[in-house]
């Protein structure tokens, strides 16, 4: 799976969009690009996957640049709730493993 | 919405002792793993189980670890003779199908080896 780089923390206040960027320049083709993230020392969730186009959900956006090689996950209103660890995982397959890195660390202030 | 549950919560043992962590995945799932998060380190893949077989597993799934699906609903992570870098949460995560893009956690069992 193609190594991504994350920035290593952000702040966000509260009701604005947060903005998570994530660098994934040796993705090949058949890698999807996927956000989980955990809150506090909880299990992982899954917020959102996309392999080109642009994905939207209840939780969240995922915009992936048209070269592949960058995405970006949008929260659109960001409450405190949203206060986590942000993982960026490129993976082939379905039902492979998931390789997290470190993450972003997004804190939402009042 | 159906959930993974792992059992127990918090785990303490002594150096040396065997452990069995116990999960319980989504009822009509069919892939089953185990990763671990040391305090303040990333999530490790440890294994994932398919048909009552492993179908991967990490380096540090070595044979001290084992994992069995005794029954229709359980799924366990032996670890024979615990080591003090045991220590850590233990997270089981469920698929429902080869095409699920989802994995579903649970929320750990925290091990702590004395």
């Amino acid at each position: 799976d193609a190594k991504t780089t994350q920035p290593p923390s952000m702040d966000c206040a509260e009701g604005r969009a947060a903005n998570l960027p994530c660098n994934h320049s040796t993705i090949s083709g058949n890698e999807y690009v996927y956000w989980y993230r955990q809150i506090h020392s909880q299990g992982p969730q899954y917020i959102i996957h996309g392999l080109k186009n642009n994905e939207t959900n209840e939780m969240a956006s995922l915009i992936i640049t048209e070269d592949r090689k960058s995405s970006t996950l949008i929260l659109p209103h960001a409450t405190l709730r949203d206060t986590a660890v942000y993982y960026c995982i490129a993976r082939s397959g379905t039902a492979s493993k998931l390789t997290f890195g470190t993450g972003t660390r997004l804190q939402v202030t009042l | 919405e159906p959930e993974v549950t792992q059992t127990p919560s918090h785990q303490v043992t002594q150096m040396g002792q065997e452990v069995i962590l116990r999960c319980v995945p989504i009822s009509n799932h069919l892939y089953f793993y185990w990763y671990r998060q040391i305090l303040g380190q990333k999530v490790e893949f440890l294994v994932s189980f398919y048909n009552n077989e492993i179908s991967e597993k990490s380096e540090i799934f070595d044979d001290q670890f084992s994992v069995e699906r005794p029954d229709g609903s359980n799924f366990t992570l032996k670890i024979r003779s615990t080591k003090l870098e045991d220590s850590a949460m233990y997270f089981c995560a469920s698929t429902r199908s080869s095409s699920s893009y989802e994995q579903y956690f649970g929320p750990g069992t925290r091990l702590t080896v004395t």
